[in-house]
């Protein structure tokens, strides 16, 4: 089975912090991704990457960047945390790059509940 | 992106009585993805089914699409309380755009 690693299921930041949020994956798996979950809203979606060091911006890009220097390893980084993300975030993980990757199931970790205060 | 709609949001049933959801998306699919969240948990892969294909089963769970109301269903039958959990569609989109729009999920409580 798949394991998606979430590095912190709750963290607790001050405004102002730079903050990392670290995910990992043991299935050689080509394509990561971040999301936020709000009540309410769903599911939005941060950053993809569907290779070592390249990324693409998803829907919500603004205030935060990511870094994937090894196939496993895909990390969220929050430049100057605010309040108004304070919010759960899901690192999900999926197979092929070479096909339409929303065609596949993603692989989801527990989540970290980040709390910026 | 466009974005799959759950209905109901909230549904509350007896267990062993059989729970049906349904989804509704704007414009054209290549397909649709049904997952399920334990509280405080990930979401967890459950069917995915092609625009060409009509019904899809896996165990308890039956999947139908209809591409011609843009619309699909999953039904749980003889729910157990462990399926307590909420369900969230997903859909693509034929513009080129690769990524999967999530509903806002629909809350099932399974009553012991």
């Amino acid at each position: 089975d798949v394991k998606v690693t979430q590095s912190s299921r709750y963290l607790v930041k001050r405004t102002g912090e730079k903050v990392f949020l670290e995910c990992v994956q043991d299935m050689d798996h080509e394509n990561m991704f971040w999301y936020r979950q709000d009540p309410g809203l769903g599911l939005r979606l941060i950053y993809f990457s569907y290779d070592v060091k390249m990324k693409e911006k998803g829907d919500i890009p603004e205030g935060y960047s990511v870094s994937r220097e090894k196939k496993e390893r895909f990390s969220l980084i929050l430049e100057s945390a605010s309040t108004n993300q304070t919010s759960m975030y899901l690192c999900a993980s999926s197979l092929d790059r070479g096909k339409d990757f929303s065609n596949q199931p993603q692989h989801f970790g527990d989540g970290t509940r980040l709390s910026i205060l | 992106s466009q974005q799959g709609e759950e209905d109901p949001q909230a549904l509350s049933i007896q267990e062993g009585e059989n729970a049906t959801m349904n989804c509704s998306y704007k414009t054209s699919i290549n397909n649709l993805q049904w997952y399920r969240q334990n509280s405080g948990r990930g979401l967890v892969h459950l069917i995915l089914i092609r625009s060409n294909e009509r019904e899809k089963h896996s165990g308890r769970l039956r999947v139908t699409l209809d591409t011609s109301k843009k619309s699909s269903s999953l039904l749980i039958t003889a729910s157990r309380a462990a399926d307590t959990a909420s369900y969230f569609c997903a859909t693509d989109a034929r513009s080129g755009n690769n990524r999967l729009a999530f509903g806002k999920g629909n809350q099932v409580v399974v009553i012991p």
